[in-house]
């Protein structure tokens, strides 16, 4: 049974660009979220989704967007890198948004130059 | 707002040793409570779930408690060992927050042989 999987697992980008991180939830689980965790910290919440929909959003800039597929995988798309975007980025899933154990990928390290 | 809090930021402790790891929030209207460990630069296993309605959980060596009406939780991790070398870290879904997980900043193991 494969977990939740995250690609690219390492990006650099330049101040400015764009990036797209992708998401595959958990066999059976219908819920993705994402989190940005900076070194040392916590992971903080970006945004959940299901039914294709965003559902809740963490205190995030409308810089950071993303979307939900039929197949229920998911993108984080971060417009207008900034330094302070570098990070890991998490993805987590769960079957329906609140009641049931979070699962996490391995992350995608992204670091802003 | 959902402040967690965990306690000791860092421990090392020697092989064998039994210990416990604290976590505390501020809000104790929570859904449930989950416990992670991370190994450096990776993403997050998911250990043990507590629903709101529940006071422990166990499996294996690991077992924790809640005690929603103080706001705390613990996590005993029985007979160390040098693998348990990891951040601990406790996350809090609230119960009329919708579906984010609120993180502490994670409590630094390291166990020596």
């Amino acid at each position: 049974d494969a977990g939740v999987t995250q690609s690219p697992t390492h990006l650099i980008k330049t101040r400015g660009q764009q990036v797209t991180l992708r998401c595959s939830p958990k066999s059976g689980h219908d819920t993705v979220s994402w989190y940005q965790q900076a070194l040392g910290q916590g992971p903080q919440f970006i945004f959940q989704y299901y039914e294709e929909e965003e559902r809740q959003r963490g205190n995030f800039p409308d810089r950071f967007s993303g979307h939900q597929f039929p197949n229920y995988s998911s993108e984080l798309n971060v417009n207008a890198l900034l330094l302070g975007d570098s990070a890991l980025y998490l993805c987590a899933s769960s079957l329906v948004p609140t009641g049931t154990e979070a699962f996490f990928g391995q992350g995608t390290r992204l670091t802003v130059v | 707002k959902q402040e967690v809090t965990q306690i000791p930021a860092a421990l090392s402790v020697p092989e064998g040793e039994n210990l416990v790891l604290n976590c505390s929030f501020t809000d104790s209207a929570i859904y449930n409570l989950q416990w992670f460990r991370q190994d450096p630069g990776k993403g997050l296993t998911s250990l043990l779930l507590i629903q709101s309605s529940q006071r422990e959980q166990t499996s294996g060596r690991l077992n924790a408690s809640l005690d929603k009406s103080s706001g705390r939780s613990t996590l005993y991790i029985a007979a160390s060992q040098p693998g348990d070398s990891a951040t601990y870290l406790c996350a809090v879904r609230r119960s009329n927050s919708g579906y984010a997980l609120n993180f502490g900043k994670g409590t630094s193991l390291l166990v020596t042989p």
